[in-house]
């Protein structure tokens, strides 16, 4: 166990919704990334966000936003989805950036 | 951008024999971290072993082990007396020190270990 908790492990959703994904990470960490896992991009990051601020992007689509909370906990937001973007989402956390990351289990998003 | 490359899909070994997975890494940065990550079946990612560059020896654990060889850009993985529960996908992985600092991943290595 890593610390690191993602919620809800499995979604099931219909093209055009939005859903919320979200992480606490690990006790005392500030920083939270979010990467996408698909069998046709492989491991992917998308965003990072440090003590409540955003500080770098990566390929996160425009129908994608994350959050970071002052209790330090992340939510994603994946809206209008489509077939491709049915995925495991992963969250991971460190102290601060540039320290080892620490990966939740995975939220698996299947889009119908 | 920096890429990582694993040209190995699909590797099996006979337990407790050894097997050495393949990692070559593309970038112009000196100073950066490499990584192994193992994905079992339940699909949690579970950091195996780190390397910094900076450093000339070769990291170790327990039976994981690293040949780093910077100069080529090559980071590979061997893992001695093979177990069952070593079978899972193993990611090679990229990090720099400044900027974004994520991790950049290869394709990954399907490990399959034969009793």
């Amino acid at each position: 166990d890593s610390g690191v908790t993602q919620t809800p492990k499995h979604l099931i959703t219909a093209t055009g919704q939005r859903v919320t994904l979200r992480c606490s990470p690990r006790s005392g960490d500030l920083s939270v990334y979010w990467y996408q896992q698909s069998l046709d991009q492989g491991l992917q990051f998308l965003i990072q966000y440090y003590n409540g601020e955003e500080r770098a992007k990566g390929n996160i689509l425009e129908r994608f936003s994350a959050q970071q909370f002052p209790d330090l906990h992340s939510e994603l937001n994946l809206s209008s989805l489509e077939l491709g973007d049915s995925a495991l989402y992963f969250c991971a956390s460190s102290v601060i950036p540039g320290q080892e990351q620490f990966f939740g289990p995975g939220t698996r998003l299947t889009v119908l | 951008a920096q890429t990582v490359t694993q040209s190995q899909p699909e590797m099996s070994v006979q337990e407790a024999e050894t097997v050495t997975l393949s990692c070559t890494y593309d970038t112009s940065e000196s100073d950066y971290y490499l990584f192994w990550y193992k994905q079992p079946p339940s699909r949690q990612m579970i950091l195996v072993i780190r390397q910094e560059a900076y450093k000339q020896q070769n990291a170790t654990e327990n039976r994981f082990s690293v040949n780093f060889q910077k100069a080529a850009k090559s980071f590979s993985l061997k893992i001695s007396d093979s177990q069952l529960g070593d079978a899972a996908m193993y990611f090679c992985a990229y990090r720099t020190p400044q900027g974004a600092q994520k991790l950049v991943f290869g394709q990954g290595t399907r490990l399959t270990i034969n009793p």
